[in-house]
């Protein structure tokens, strides 16, 4: 069975560009979650998606962040405009009920 | 806030046996505890997981105690690709409380 996939790995943008994150979860699963990591901080919840329905949130920085899931399938995270402080590692993760499995994330500067 | 508090760091030889306790004195009847390792620029990969007594599997063992507020992550025998950071984490059954991640515990195996 494939895991979670995520991509691009590796975004470098300048300052005010736009860029979108791509997460592919696990067939079957109807929790979607994006996370992220600043530099220096601890893995931080951003939001919580149960099919194509945001369930929670409550942890995006800003309205420069857009999440979707159309159809209740992969899930796009865009950043609009980007800023120095959005750089850092994004992750997604997909479960079933309580357990969650996490992606190999998308690396994240901002120069 | 983090829901756990583990240690930062612990060090160990190779083919020890390493055990990593982590608090949980807030955790709800709902929730269950997860245990995640993650190695520099990879995401989150689930170990083990449980909500009572002891739950064991092809890599680790998970001890609760009746009163659920600690856990013991147990890895026997570890190895040099055993060195990575262990998260504890816990999380509602429903799946639908974000998971709250601390500095989790940053094990070195040394040959």
């Amino acid at each position: 069975e494939a895991g979670v996939t995520q991509f691009p790995s590796h975004s470098v943008i300048e300052k005010g560009q736009t860029v979108t994150l791509r997460c592919d979860p696990i067939s079957g699963h109807d929790n979607l979650y994006w996370y992220r990591r600043v530099m220096g901080k601890e893995i931080k919840f951003l939001l919580h998606f149960v099919k194509e329905s945001k369930q929670d949130e409550s942890g995006m920085p800003n309205n420069r962040f857009l999440a979707e899931r159309t159809g209740g399938t992969y899930s796009t995270l865009k950043v609009q405009p980007a800023e120095l402080e959005d750089s850092g590692v994004y992750f997604c993760a997909s479960g079933k009920q309580e357990t969650q499995y996490f992606g190999p994330g998308t690396r994240l500067l901002v120069l | 806030l983090a829901k756990t508090t583990q240690p930062i760091s612990m060090d160990s030889y190779e083919g020890q046996e390493v055990n990593i306790t982590c608090s949980h004195n807030n955790i709800a009847t709902n929730d269950y505890i997860t245990w995640y390792q993650q190695f520099p620029s990879q995401g989150p990969r689930f170990i083990i997981q449980g909500y009572k007594t002891k739950v064991t599997n092809e890599v680790a063992s998970l001890f609760i105690p009746a009163d659920r507020k600690s856990s013991t992550l147990s890895l026997p025998r570890v190895s040099l690709s055993d060195t990575a950071v262990y998260y504890c984490l816990v999380g509602d059954i429903s799946g639908n409380t974000p998971l709250v991640f601390g500095k989790g515990t940053r094990l070195s195996v040394i040959a």
